[in-house]
């Protein structure tokens, strides 16, 4: 039982390339999520998802997609990638039916747009 | 949503009690409130939740008054691995939603 589990850790993105962060969990867990945390701040809702096929918008969705085909993963994609999305992502995911209650959140990409 | 407030920061001894305060004034009948912790720069991890009652687990305690309009989060022994910034967060819908609004949390300092 791996949890949740990011990839990659770490990434270095040029301004304007695109990418996907990737967020995978083992627990069948219906809900999941993906927040930015930027340097000394608090953690911000981007996008979630209640179950595979429905998603909707966090606090700050501009410039990131999501999709939920499958119940374990839930990919995160940058579409144009812009200095101002430098940040710490991570990614969570929780059950109404199953333990461990609250959200379990992985360890987190680190990205850095140049 | 309701809003919370929790103080900046927050200096403990370590073997003492950790007591960190929350005020959600606002809260309504059926919202929760959680308590997660982020140790240096990992993922947060959840702590405790409840709804009216004082709750207790293995890490903490979670006291909520009576008017549920403010909290509180014991730590009963601080040691120096509690030191994190700890969140207190009131769930909008219910506990599972996929909606878990962070605010800037309290930093305890756990010192020797």
């Amino acid at each position: 039982n791996a949890g949740v589990t990011q990839t990659p850790k770490f990434q270095v993105l040029k301004t304007g390339q695109s990418m996907t962060l990737q967020c995978a969990q083992d627990m069948n867990h219906e809900y999941m999520s993906w927040y930015r945390q930027d340097p000394g701040m608090g953690l911000r809702l981007i996008h979630y998802s209640v179950g595979a096929g429905i998603t909707d918008q966090g606090e700050v969705p501009n410039g990131y997609n999501v999709s939920r085909s499958t119940t374990e993963d839930f990919p995160l994609r940058l579409l144009s990638a812009a200095p101002s999305q430098t940040s710490v992502y991570f990614c969570a995911s929780s059950s109404r039916d199953r333990a461990p209650y609250g959200y379990t959140f992985g360890s987190g990409t680190r990205l850095t747009v140049v | 949503d309701a809003k919370t407030t929790q103080p900046t920061s927050m200096d403990c001894a370590e073997g003492r009690a950790a007591n960190l305060p929350c005020n959600h004034s606002t809260i309504s009948g059926n919202e929760y409130v959680y308590w997660y912790r982020q140790i240096h720069s990992q993922g947060p991890q959840y702590i405790i939740h409840g709804l009216k009652n004082n709750e207790t687990n293995e890490m903490a305690s979670l006291i909520i008054t009576e008017d549920r309009k403010s909290s509180t989060l014991i730590l009963p022994h601080a040691t120096l691995r509690d030191t994190a910034v700890y969140y207190c967060i009131v769930s909008p819908d219910g506990i599972y939603t996929g909606k878990l609004i962070f605010g800037q949390g309290t930093t305890l300092q756990v010192k020797p």
